[in-house]
């Protein structure tokens, strides 16, 4: 089944303790993003990569980390959490610039971070 | 800022079509209309996608109007599944930076 899967979907965390959220795709898509929602301010992208190893700075980077070392992968770091970044998070990929068949978003399931 | 203006909120008698309209009255010649859906905190789900002409597939359908400064999607026999927000978007094809505004609230009413 074509997906994209966020692990964990859950993670209560304290502040300071570096933190991983992983997301992987199985559709060979070249473009991944990561988004947070919050209440009021609906959804907002963090970081953004258009292919492996080109990664870009969306609204709301700040705090955060990425890395894209394979076409898959797609992890969103953060270093030094902080309760502001207690949020639900999405990670979405497509087809990407240039191609025809870029026919939407797939989003992962979400992770509800909490940080105390 | 997201460039298109949704109603915050709409109800639906299950099994009638849902009509839900979206303003787009600055669309470059350039940007499609997509429509995503999300239901409670689930990720936000792809629906349906258009430039100027009328879109079906099997989900829902696309209205929209000749001067594309409008567009209404169609869910032509609502469920209480369809029960979500719905976010209508304008971006380029080739352009992977989409903004989302706060959509649509869809009650599908029993």
């Amino acid at each position: 089944e074509a997906q994209v899967t966020q692990n964990p979907r859950y993670l209560i965390t304290v502040t300071g303790k570096k933190l991983t959220v992983t997301c992987s795709q199985n559709m060979n898509h070249e473009y991944m993003s990561w988004y947070r929602q919050d209440p009021g301010l609906g959804l907002r992208q963090i970081y953004y990569s258009m292919n492996v190893e080109v990664t870009d700075k969306g609204d709301v980077p700040e705090g955060y980390k990425v890395s894209r070392k394979e076409k898959r992968n797609f992890p969103l770091i953060l270093e030094s959490p902080s309760p502001n970044q207690t949020s639900l998070y999405f990670c979405a990929s497509s087809w990407g610039l240039g191609s025809d068949l870029n026919y939407g978003y797939t989003f992962g399931s979400g992770t509800r971070l909490t940080v105390v | 800022d997201a460039k298109t203006t949704q109603p915050p909120s709409m109800d639906c008698a299950e099994g009638r079509a849902a009509n839900l309209p979206c303003n787009h009255s600055t669309i470059s010649g350039n940007e499609y209309v997509y429509w995503y859906r999300q239901i409670h905190s689930q990720g936000p789900q792809y629906i349906i996608h258009g430039l100027k002409n009328n879109e079906t597939n099997e989900m829902a359908s696309l209205i929209i109007t000749e001067d594309r400064k409008s567009s209404t999607l169609i869910l032509p026999h609502a469920t209480l599944r369809d029960t979500a927000v719905y976010y209508c978007i304008v971006s380029p094809r080739r352009d992977d930076k989409i903004i989302f505004g706060k959509g649509t609230r869809l009650h599908i009413l029993p």
